[in-house]
């Protein structure tokens, strides 16, 4: 139980496209959905926390207007790099938290997003 | 500001060893403490710690959590090549003292064992 998955796996789009990725709890609700980015040798980095029926909570220095967040139902949410650059490029990983029960979270396996 | 440590960064390791990962912590509102695996895709977990002083083991894995000095450990006994990996110490907190937080990660140990 507690299955997370993200679509697409990976993605190569040309600088200024807009790329959405999807976050779906297959056999669970999720209340709460985090969005983060991990860089190269980098650690995860929370960009914002995705709460169903309500707008996203973007952590500082993350741009809301850039990345877009829809937290439509309690089992997707999407985030969309809107007019994605070089610099975007990287790996995006969710995770879902259970709406019921201990409040782990479940981590999908992730988005290679690269920018050409 | 809120804050993971890890260390070290980076280990090496022969096949047998036992190896100890170290995490220490500065955060208000601490909930608690999770332990992750990272190889080639997302994070798989690992263990949470909430109490002081209670040992966490799954097989040849063991941690536990100092709240007072503000640090846990992650043991690995007799290392196999197949616990290479990243190991991530994350921590959750609970802003305004709410039922549920946001997970801060460190930046992870990266753990090679050779044959």
């Amino acid at each position: 139980g507690a299955v997370v998955s993200q679509h697409p796996s990976w993605v190569i789009c040309k600088s200024g496209t807009s790329v959405k990725i999807e976050c779906r709890s297959l056999d669970f609700q999720a209340t709460t959905m985090f969005w983060y980015r991990q860089f190269p040798k980098q650690s995860l980095m929370l960009m914002a926390t995705s709460n169903e029926g309500s707008k996203a909570t973007y952590e500082q220095g993350v741009e809301k207007d850039k990345f877009l967040i829809n937290h439509a139902s309690l089992t997707l949410s999407t985030l969309t790099v809107t007019s994605a650059h070089p610099e975007d490029s990287s790996f995006y990983i969710c995770s879902a938290r259970r709406s019921t029960g201990y409040n782990e979270q479940f981590f999908g396996p992730g988005t290679r997003l690269t920018v050409l | 500001e809120d804050k993971v440590v890890q260390s070290p960064l980076s280990l090496v390791v022969h096949e047998g060893d036992t190896v100890t990962l170290n995490c220490s912590y500065e955060v208000t509102n601490f909930r608690s403490l999770l332990w992750y695996k990272q190889e080639k895709k997302a994070p798989t977990f690992l263990f949470m710690l909430t109490s002081s002083g209670i040992e966490k083991k799954s097989g040849r894995l063991s941690s536990i959590l100092d709240k007072k000095e503000l640090f846990s450990i992650l043991n690995i006994t007799a290392t196999q090549t197949g616990d290479s990996a990243v190991y991530l110490c994350a921590v959750e907190t609970a802003p305004y003292g709410g039922s549920q937080g946001n997970l801060i990660f460190g930046k992870g140990t990266k753990l090679s064992v050779k044959p």
